[in-house]
């Protein structure tokens, strides 16, 4: 079945810097990856996502990429604020397995004023 | 809308006894899910069904159970509560299908259940 590795496990960068987060994942057949931002205690709440016919997207601060070949996917914040600071997971799915999510391990970022 | 729903918030069980966790959600959402979040771990899928009256396993089932009466409704059984069944639990749906295809999950507010 699906597998999905992230890193690092926590982050730390100051106030206008960026932050990098990636995930690799094991079926080549997956073809749908979101990123959730869940701060302390509250649910995990959709942020972006990527599917696999497209190599970029971006939100005004955040953009994802994806590299089919090397089956890696990567969260990307740019000028970092500290209401950034959260767990931000990745995830994966096939199109048709029902939509199930097969989430990586989380990253907790940090962004210090 | 308010959107995915959950309850109870927190609950305290036994060693043996059973619970259901109530999800309910009021986008006319065909598919919905269930989750479990160990501390500082990412979350695993227990349950899924894609409409009323289908449902299927996903990484984590042993132990639990579901049913799919109705569109809004997808509770999640625990029969005979284990200490390695502490955790919080999230509901989520999604409405996958249609022209847009959107696949969102939208989650709710989670359980936080302890097992003692």
């Amino acid at each position: 079945g699906e597998n999905v590795e992230q890193h690092p496990s926590t982050l730390s960068v100051q106030e206008g810097d960026s932050a990098v987060i990636k995930c690799t994942y094991s079926d080549s057949a997956s073809n749908y990856f979101p990123w959730y931002k869940q701060e302390l205690g509250k649910r995990p709440q959709l942020i972006i996502d990527i599917r696999s016919n497209v190599g970029e997207k971006k939100d005004q601060r955040i953009a994802v990429t994806l590299n089919k070949t090397a089956k890696h996917f990567s969260l990307h914040i740019t000028e970092t604020q500290p209401e950034d600071s959260a767990v931000y997971f990745c995830a994966a799915s096939r199109g048709n397995q029902g939509g199930k999510l097969i989430f990586g391990q989380g990253t907790e970022l940090s962004v210090k004023p | 809308n308010a959107g995915v729903t959950q309850t109870p918030k927190f609950r305290i069980l036994k060693i043996g006894q059973s619970m259901t966790l109530q999800c309910t959600q009021d986008m006319n959402h065909n598919y919905m899910y269930w989750y479990r979040q160990d501390p500082g771990m990412g979350l695993k899928l227990i349950y899924y069904s894609v409409g009323a009256g289908i449902t299927d396993k996903g990484e984590v089932p042993n132990g639990y159970n579901v049913s799919r009466s109705t569109t809004e409704d997808f509770p999640l059984r625990l029969e005979l509560a284990a200490p390695s069944q502490t955790s919080v639990y999230f509901c989520a749906s999604s409405p996958r299908g249609g022209v847009t295809f959107q696949e969102t999950q939208y989650f709710g507010p989670g359980t936080r259940l302890l097992v003692l």
